[in-house]
């Protein structure tokens, strides 16, 4: 079975720094997707970055990165300069089975203090 | 350049009264998906469509959840007798195929509270 696992229910950063947010995964599938995505409090989900299990390179997409690590079965996403808002719960979510669904982590709510 | 849409934006019934909600796609995208939310908690997925064509619906929590979509666009999931337990926000996302790499762009929600 498919599973995302992210651990921190709650991260802190100070305005401008850089911030980590982790996500490990589960699959015996050898082709997969992972995603993320942010969810403000308004409710959509946004879609901010995208690493296939076969990409060679991390992903970025301005100012956030993927450090894919497929050893580890892990996708931690790195925003850089953060800003106030950035503030919102972000989900790692991965893609199997011919991208029929996504399996969603637990979240993790951000909080940009200024 | 419309996103996905969906209606109505919040919905209150009473327990066991049927209701339904509606998804509106990005024109084109031939790949539309059901997850819904609870408070506080991460997506779960509840049925995919390719096309008009819905082959796998076990994601659904019970046989009072339905879902069809017409014309290759517009999709409707129904939750008949309406429990409390169906509270929460259904998120509609449609994509232009079903392969892997495609992302998923969401609707805003519905948000459905039984009372």
């Amino acid at each position: 079975a498919q599973k995302i696992t992210q651990t921190q229910p709650g991260m802190f950063v100070q305005e401008k720094e850089a911030v980590t947010l982790d996500c490990t995964y589960d699959t015996s599938d050898p082709s997969y997707g992972l995603f993320w995505y942010k969810q403000p409090s308004s409710g959509e989900m946004i879609f901010l970055i995208y690493q296939g299990s076969y990409d060679q390179q991390n992903a970025t997409e301005g100012r956030y990165s993927l450090n894919f690590q497929k050893a580890r079965k892990s996708a931690n996403l790195v925003i850089s300069a953060s800003q106030l808002g950035d503030s919102a719960m972000y989900f790692c979510a991965m893609s199997v089975e011919y991208g029929n669904k996504l399996v969603f982590g637990a979240g993790t709510i951000l909080r940009v203090k200024s | 350049g419309a996103g996905v849409s969906q209606s109505p934006s919040n919905k209150v019934t009473e327990k066991g009264k049927d209701v339904e909600l509606r998804c509106d796609p990005i024109s084109g995208h031939t790949a539309l998906y059901w997850y819904r939310q609870s408070l506080g908690q991460g997506l779960e997925f509840l049925i995919y469509f390719q096309g008009n064509s819905a082959p796998d619906k076990s994601g659904l929590p019970s046989d009072r959840f339905s879902a069809e979509r017409t014309g290759g666009s517009v999709s409707t999931l129904t939750i008949q007798r309406t429990q409390q337990e169906d509270s929460a926000v259904y998120l509609c996302a449609s994509s232009p195929t079903l392969m892997q790499q495609e992302t998923q762009y969401f609707g805003p929600g519905t948000r459905l509270l039984v009372l």
